[in-house]
This record gives structure tokens, sequence and C-alpha cells, in this order.
């Protein structure tokens, strides 16, 4: 079965300390995978995305993602968080072919701690 | 400019009241979607349709429609309000190009 795990719930790090997210999928055929922010009252806006070549993925506001397919892993990081981080981290995977398919995790909501 | 656009962003209601969200997508994608958000934030898909096809996940009761007058709107019609419809509905689009979903800030929808 096609599924996406975030395991961390909820996570607090301090401003200007680095973060990692978690997210682990199982997928039949090869993934497109993505991370989603939502900040508070807002709908969900695309960091990045993978299907293909270089497994470090760069997106928006300083964060990167990198596919592991030994590990079933793309795990999103930031060197340095900011207050504004503070939003609730959504990873999906889903077909090349059909954004119909995609499935989302639960979700893990990052605090920032002053 | 707002890509992807829904009203109302709040409505409350009461149970057995007929609502209906409305969409629109200016980025001049071909699919359209809807999703729902429960308390605690999972998301799902409902809807997505294009001026091909519509694909219904078979898991949301036929209260839900969809109704399309072109390729830039998708309104929700929900008949027969139900408490456990309380959640956050959220429109979204993507093109053919295998573009990544683009999403509406959401209407948040309380049954009372």
């Amino acid at each position: 079965a096609q599924s996406v795990t975030q395991p961390d719930i909820h996570i607090t790090v301090s401003e200007g300390a680095s973060l990692e997210l978690r997210c682990n999928y199982s997928y039949g055929a090869t993934p497109y995978l993505f991370w989603y922010v939502q900040s508070p009252g807002q709908g969900l806006q695309l960091l990045l995305k993978y299907f293909s070549g270089d497994t470090l993925v760069q997106g928006i506001k300083g964060f990167e993602a990198e596919f592991k397919r030994s590990q079933s892993s793309f795990n999103l990081r930031k060197p340095s968080v900011h207050w504004s981080d503070a939003a609730e981290y959504f990873c999906a995977v889903g077909p090349y072919s059909s954004a119909s398919k995609i499935i989302f995790g639960s979700g893990t909501r990052l605090s920032i701690r002053p | 400019d707002t890509a992807v656009s829904q009203t109302p962003k709040y409505l409350v209601t009461q149970m057995g009241n007929d609502k209906s969200i409305k969409c629109e997508q200016n980025l001049g994608h071909d699919t359209m979607y809807w999703y729902k958000q429960d308390s605690k934030k999972f998301l799902k898909i409902m809807f997505s349709y294009n001026n091909k096809e519509l694909i219904i996940n078979e898991t949301v009761p036929n209260r839900f429609s969809p109704k399309s007058p072109d390729k830039a709107h998708l309104n929700l019609h929900i008949n027969s309000l139900e408490l456990g419809d309380s959640a956050v509905y959220f429109c979204a689009s993507s093109g053919e190009d295998n573009s990544p979903l683009h999403f509406g800030n959401g209407t948040r929808l309380t049954v009372t």
C-alpha cells in the first residue's frame, strides 16, 4: 500500500538552530515527492519537489530535502530556522503522471523557541 | 494576484442546511480538486475534475457534489450538512505538465 509517514507530530527548535523534519514513504513505483508548508489560516505552499536527478533538492525559503531511496526517506532540512518558519509541514508522494493520486502525510507542526 | 481563490473563508451553518463553497483559479490549469482537512490536519482528496473526467473519492458521501461552470471554476455543493462535515476544505489546481498542486487558502466550515 502507498503511504507517507511523518513520525514527528510536533517539533520545537530554537531560532537559529538547524532543523530536520522526517518523512518516510512506501510507494510501488518511482515516487514524485513533495514538501508543502501550511501557515496558520493559509493554504499549502509548495516548498520543493523531487522526481529525478540530484538527490539533494533546493527549495524556497532556504529549505532543502534529500531523497534516499535505500531508506525510503525524503527528509526536509534547514540550516538555521527563523521565527517565521513556525507552521505545519506536509510531506507528500504520488505518481509523476497524476496529481490526483498524491497522498499526504499527517504533518509535523514546527514551533520556534525565541 | 491570488492564483487559487476560494470563498467564503469561514462558513458557519446549522445541520441540515445546504451550502456552497466557490473556487476560482487564474493559472490556466486544466485540473481542479477539492480536499478535506480534518481536525487532526489530515488532508484527503475528495474530487479531481477536468473538462474530461470527474474522479470521485469513493469515501465521499453523495451529499457532496462538485460543479464546474468552466475550466477556471470548481464549486463544491454540500446538501444536508452534518456535524461531521465540519472541517477545512481546500481547493487546488494543477497543470498538465506534471506541475504540483497549487492550493487556495481554505474554507473553514463549522456545522452546529
